[in-house]
């Protein structure tokens, strides 16, 4: 079974461009999760999505970060203007419910200079 | 105080060696504990579920205590490939999982 499915893997781009982070969820799973992980803060949420709703988005560090779920196989996590200190490894995951185990994608390692 | 606190390490021990890592989490209306691991550079994965009255997996124990809130996790006989990274997990009704920052752990031959 293919399980969550993250694009792209690596992303470097320059401070002030727009990026994009893609994920797939598990078919049949209805809650999607965002997460960002870096050495000082760990792992932390940014959003999640259930039944294709944003449910809480408290964690999105401000108003450069969006994210959108358009169908139950589709989810962006978009950057812009894109911040040096927004290098990290940005993590989507699935549930079939909540507060139940989560499965991650393998991330997306973005790098801003 | 954050949510979910773990010993961050390194754990340095010896292959089999028994090994244990604490966790503390500050809200009392947590109802779902876990327990995932994650190797270097890769994406964290469920290690184990912890239940209220202890449970076992093979070379892993996990214990809860409600009332200190407190999880543990003990590794017995440890191999060289259980060095890993390992993140307390809970959540309370209505919300995501919250993680920890992980212990890491070492074994050495």
């Amino acid at each position: 079974d293919a399980g969550v499915i993250q694009s792209p893997r690596h992303e470097v781009t320059e401070m002030g461009q727009e990026v994009t982070l893609r994920c797939k969820p598990i078919s049949g799973h209805d809650y999607l999760f965002w997460y960002r992980q870096t050495m000082m803060r760990g792992l932390e949420l940014l959003i999640y999505f259930n039944n294709n709703v944003p449910i809480d988005d408290s964690g999105m560090p401000e108003d450069r970060f969006s994210a959108k779920m358009p169908n139950a196989s589709f989810s962006t996590l978009k950057i812009q203007p894109s911040e040096p200190r927004d290098s990290a490894v940005y993590f989507c995951a699935s549930s079939s419910g909540q507060g139940i185990k989560a499965f991650f994608g393998q991330g997306t390692r973005l790098t801003v200079v | 105080r954050k949510e979910v606190e773990q010993d961050p390490g390194p754990f340095n021990v010896p292959e089999g060696a028994t090994v244990a890592f604490n966790c503390t989490y500050s809200n009392s209306a947590s109802q779902s504990f876990f327990w995932y691991r994650q190797d270097c550079r890769k994406e964290p994965k469920l290690l184990m579920s912890v239940y209220s009255s202890g449970n076992e997996d093979g070379r892993f124990t996990a214990q809860l205590n409600r009332a200190s809130q407190y999880i543990s996790l003990l590794i017995r006989d440890s191999k060289l490939s259980d060095s890993a990274t390992y993140l307390c997990v809970v959540s309370q009704a209505g919300t995501a999982l919250i993680f920890g920052k992980g212990t890491t752990l070492s074994v050495s031959s």
